[in-house]
């Protein structure tokens, strides 16, 4: 089946620094990428949909400034959180649909990026 | 509208037993429903999915079943295995939304040895 890889798989940073998770389908091509946030025992959270060339739509509620999304190509997406605050350590997990690679309607997941900001 | 309602929140099966999740949704234009299976530190992986079009989907021991009036779906996992203790989501999407996901809330299973 089609993967989708992210990177780092975890990552620790100091409170105001500025971190980036990659987000890569491996065996195809995604036009459109979602972003989720998890927190422990709890459900998945969408914060932004991706979008290869244009602009990304964030949901009600997330700051677009803070979390900095780029598609730069068929095949990457990138989350920046910046400024990072304690409140911010959370899993972030990435998905693609399933299109020419994958089942049409499929959405593969990344392994996720645990972030800890301390 | 938009919303997926799951249930139970936890289960615990005896190995061998039949675990049985439930969902509900309201949007009708949901036309797409996967069921992933989350564990620890890991992001999510399809497990089953089901177009409104069939009322059952069966794929080893993992069977959704659908009844499109009720607006309801279920998983059921014959034989548990202590393997099969994870999380499970039900999700919905519809073609028109880009395949967005809507998420239930989760369900933790736990199946004993």
């Amino acid at each position: 089946g089609a993967v989708v890889s992210q990177h780092p798989s975890w990552v620790i940073c100091k409170s105001g620094t500025s971190v980036k998770i990659e987000c890569r389908s491996l065996d195809f091509q995604a036009t459109t990428m979602f972003w989720y946030r998890q927190f422990p025992k709890q459900s998945l959270m969408l914060m932004a949909t991706s979008n290869e060339g244009s602009k990304a739509t964030y949901e009600q509620g997330v700051e677009k400034d803070k979390f900095l999304i780029n598609h730069a190509s068929l095949t990457l997406s990138t989350l920046t959180v910046t400024s990072a605050h304690p409140e911010d350590s959370s899993f972030y997990i990435c998905s693609a649909p399933g299109g020419w690679g994958g089942r049409r309607g499929t959405q593969y997941f990344g392994p996720g990026t645990r972030l800890t900001v301390l | 509208q938009q919303q997926v309602k799951q249930s139970p929140q936890s289960l615990i099966v005896q190995k061998g037993g039949i675990s049985i999740i439930n969902c509900a949704y309201e949007n009708t234009a949901f036309d797409y429903f996967p069921w992933y299976q989350q564990f620890p530190g890991k992001g999510p992986a399809l497990l089953i999915a089901i177009r409104p079009d069939v009322s059952e989907k069966k794929e080893g021991r993992f069977t959704i079943s659908f009844n499109k009036s009720a607006k309801q779906f279920s998983l059921h996992i014959m034989d548990s295995q202590p393997g099969d203790s994870a999380t499970y989501f039900c999700a919905a999407s519809s073609s028109g939304s880009a395949r967005q996901l809507t998420f239930g809330s989760g369900t933790q299973l736990t199946v004993l040895p």
